[in-house]
């Protein structure tokens, strides 16, 4: 079992509708988490964390986080064509020392 | 401010040639790490150093050495390289207690 697992393909929006992604992980012990865009050529930059259960807000972003069900999720409002990328999502794991993570949905917002 | 500077950013190797990667951080950052990120793959982790004069193996080490110099540098060598080592190559570090890595902008290796 993958430790983080983004099964969705690519994901094409119009401009101004929500996106939605989808993230589950197997270590119950995890207890960080992330969400990574990721412009083609570029490294990743962290765009939202969570550690406690329920939403967190942070401009157009929403994370969602159910420890229970082992599901992360992030929205993204009112999409733009610059949201098109890839988005990774990351998971603590080994006692917290390190990030494992997802293998990415790719995100076109279309004008 | 540099904050995780990796050298080369590009590189082309033949088969059985040996390299290293460099990674340096100014961010006074306890743990380092090493991925590697193919087409539909993510990333993966190949090796970590979570404090100065500690390695770990991650979760496709095969075929590469880690060095911590220092608390500032992090290397990645291959001994002898594979067309399956072909990939881009991310360092990047993070604080002693919080979290979120910080990457730096990754080196592209091809190998002939």
């Amino acid at each position: 079992q993958k430790e983080v697992e983004q099964n969705s393909g690519p994901l094409s929006v119009p401009e101004g509708a929500i996106a939605s992604l989808n993230c589950t992980y197997s270590d119950r012990g995890s207890q960080s988490f992330f969400w990574y865009r990721q412009y083609s050529g570029k490294s990743p930059e962290l765009i939202m964390s969570i550690y406690s259960n329920g939403d967190k807000e942070d401009g157009r972003f929403t994370a969602q986080l159910n420890k229970a069900s082992q599901y992360v999720s992030l929205l993204i409002r009112d999409s733009q064509p610059s949201d098109s990328a890839t988005y990774l999502c990351a998971v603590s794991a080994g006692g917290n020392n390190r990030l494992a993570f997802g293998k990415g949905n790719q995100v076109v917002v279309i004008p | 401010n540099a904050g995780v500077t990796q050298t080369p950013k590009f590189q082309v190797l033949k088969t059985g040639q040996s390299m290293t990667l460099q990674c340096a951080q100014d961010m006074n950052h306890n743990s380092m790490y090493w991925y590697r990120q193919d087409p539909g793959m993510g990333l993966r982790l190949i090796y970590y150093s979570a404090s100065e004069g500690t390695t770990d193996k991650g979760e496709v080490p095969n075929g590469y050495n880690v060095s911590r110099l220092n608390k500032r540098e992090f290397s990645l060598r291959l001994e002898s390289a594979a067309p399956s080592q072909t990939s881009v190559y991310f360092c990047a570090s993070k604080g002693a207690k919080d979290w979120p890595l910080h990457f730096g902008n990754g080196t592209r290796l091809t190998v002939t």
